[in-house]
């Protein structure tokens, strides 16, 4: 069964600083990963996705997130938070198995302080 | 381009009363998801439709859930009776015809209380 888990409930880092959020997860075939954000009373919103091929992968606002198989992990980063990053942030998986059923992680609320 | 259109974006029900959320997806988007999102918790899926047919709805609550798409376009989500526990807020999200690599584009969300 598929599963995806934030080990973080929040992430708190200064302003221009690097960040990480962490997420691992585990299917049954390749998956497919996404990152989404969610800011106060708004939906979600992606930010980036892996399908295949280069393990770095980049999106929105700067953000990159890096694929690592051999420890199933999908880690969220940027090289430089901005106060206007703190929100709350989830990432999802899908298997190629069939379905597509997408499983989100609980979420990381990440903070960056001015 | 516009985007995902929920409605109502608030509402407060009292429990065994019924309520219906309507979706309107992208235009074009075959793929369309209901999601319930209880507070501290990710968003956890109900129901997927492929144009107005269920992929999946192996999460749905089928004895107060229901959910249909007409035509392939709108979506409503109906909850009856409710129930305490349903209070959540609840995404809608569409994307194009169903790969498993397209990312989904969500609605606001409805939020509702069940006093």
């Amino acid at each position: 069964a598929q599963s995806v888990a934030q080990p973080e409930d929040q992430v708190n880092v200064a302003e221009g600083n690097p960040l990480t959020v962490k997420c691992t997860y585990s299917v049954s075939g390749n998956p497919y990963l996404f990152w989404y954000v969610q800011y106060p009373n708004r939906g979600l919103q992606f930010l980036l996705k892996y399908i295949t091929g280069d393990n770095l992968v980049k999106g929105s606002y700067g953000f990159e997130a890096e694929f690592n198989k051999s420890q199933t992990s999908f880690h969220l980063k940027k090289p430089s938070a901005l106060v206007s990053d703190s929100a709350l942030y989830f990432c999802a998986v899908r298997d190629d198995t069939g379905g597509f059923k997408t499983i989100f992680g609980a979420g990381t609320r990440l903070f960056v302080k001015a | 381009e516009a985007g995902v259109a929920q409605s109502p974006r608030y509402k407060i029900i009292e429990k065994r009363q019924s309520v219906a959320f309507w979706c309107n997806p992208i235009s074009g988007h075959a793929t369309l998801y209901w999601y319930q999102q209880i507070l501290g918790q990710g968003p956890k899926l109900l129901i997927q439709f492929q144009n107005n047919g269920v992929v999946d709805d192996s999460q749905l609550p089928k004895d107060r859930f229901s959910a249909e798409r007409l035509k392939g376009v709108d979506s409503t989500l109906k909850i009856q009776p409710a129930k305490l526990e349903d209070s959540a807020v609840y995404l809608c999200a569409s994307s194009p015809v169903g790969q498993g690599y397209n990312e989904q584009f969500f609605g606001p969300g409805t939020r509702l209380t069940v006093l």
